[in-house]
């Protein structure tokens, strides 16, 4: 299994500051057409998840563009600019490049 | 808009079945693959495995032994059926549209199954 590893796991954030999310893998997530299949999630206390990112930096429509994804081959990063109050939650990387697909273990987003 | 819909008994004992449904509305059930992802209260997240409307399935080797998933397309319904369930089986189970990637876009509100005697 590609196994995916956050961190940090606990993420202290300052309002209208930047935070940061690693995501490692242990294989590369690069397929054989070229393309990476990582995906970022977040998900609000209460609530289901909602994609963010795909293919590493694509953001959802709707997903404000605070939040942007880069990295390539086994390292990514979700980068939250200006931390706002609804940020709040538990935020997850996803692979989809081996099978089974898998999560990481997740990372929890606090206001200080 | 596309919504996803869990139904289920919530309560099973142990060593007996779960059976889910997963009602698609707002969209067709054709094209995509569609995935059962659990949550165990308090941790991160699963993937189960995945279906896709013509009916060929994929699964989690982790569950392969115990899991079915099956497709009504006349009904934009999927279902799961986990059999031989303990306490580590307690999740809510989220139904997920996405692709052979994963890249899941819409989410069930998902069902609280409890595993108890």
């Amino acid at each position: 299994d590609a196994v995916m590893t956050q961190s940090p796991l606990s993420l202290p954030a300052t309002l209208g500051q930047s935070a940061s999310i690693s995501c490692r893998s242990s294989q590369s997530l690069v397929y054989n057409d070229g393309k990476t299949y990582l995906s970022w999630f977040q998900q609000r206390p209460g609530q289901s998840p909602r994609r963010l990112i795909y293919k590493v930096s694509n953001r959802d429509s709707g997903v404000p563009d605070r939040f942007s994804g880069s990295g390539s081959g086994t390292d990514f990063t979700l980068k939250i600019s200006r931390v706002e109050a609804e940020d709040v939650g538990v935020y997850y990387c996803a692979q989809g490049t081996h099978w089974p697909l898998t999560f990481g273990q997740g990372t929890r987003l606090e206001i200080k | 808009q596309v919504q996803l819909q869990e139904s289920g008994p919530g309560l099973v004992k142990p060593s007996e079945t779960l059976s889910l449904t997963c009602t698609v509305s707002g969209g067709s059930i054709s094209v995509y693959y569609w995935s059962w992802i659990r949550q165990p209260p308090g941790k991160g997240l699963e993937w189960i495995g995945y279906i896709y409307y013509t009916g060929s399935t994929h699964y989690n080797p982790s569950l392969e032994s115990r899991v079915t998933m099956s497709v009504d397309t006349s009904k934009n319904q999927l279902s799961l059926n986990l059999t031989s369930v303990t306490a580590a089986d307690t999740a809510v189970y989220y139904c997920a549209r996405g692709t052979w990637f994963g890249e899941f876009d819409y989410w069930g509100q998902g069902t609280l199954f409890t595993v108890s005697s």
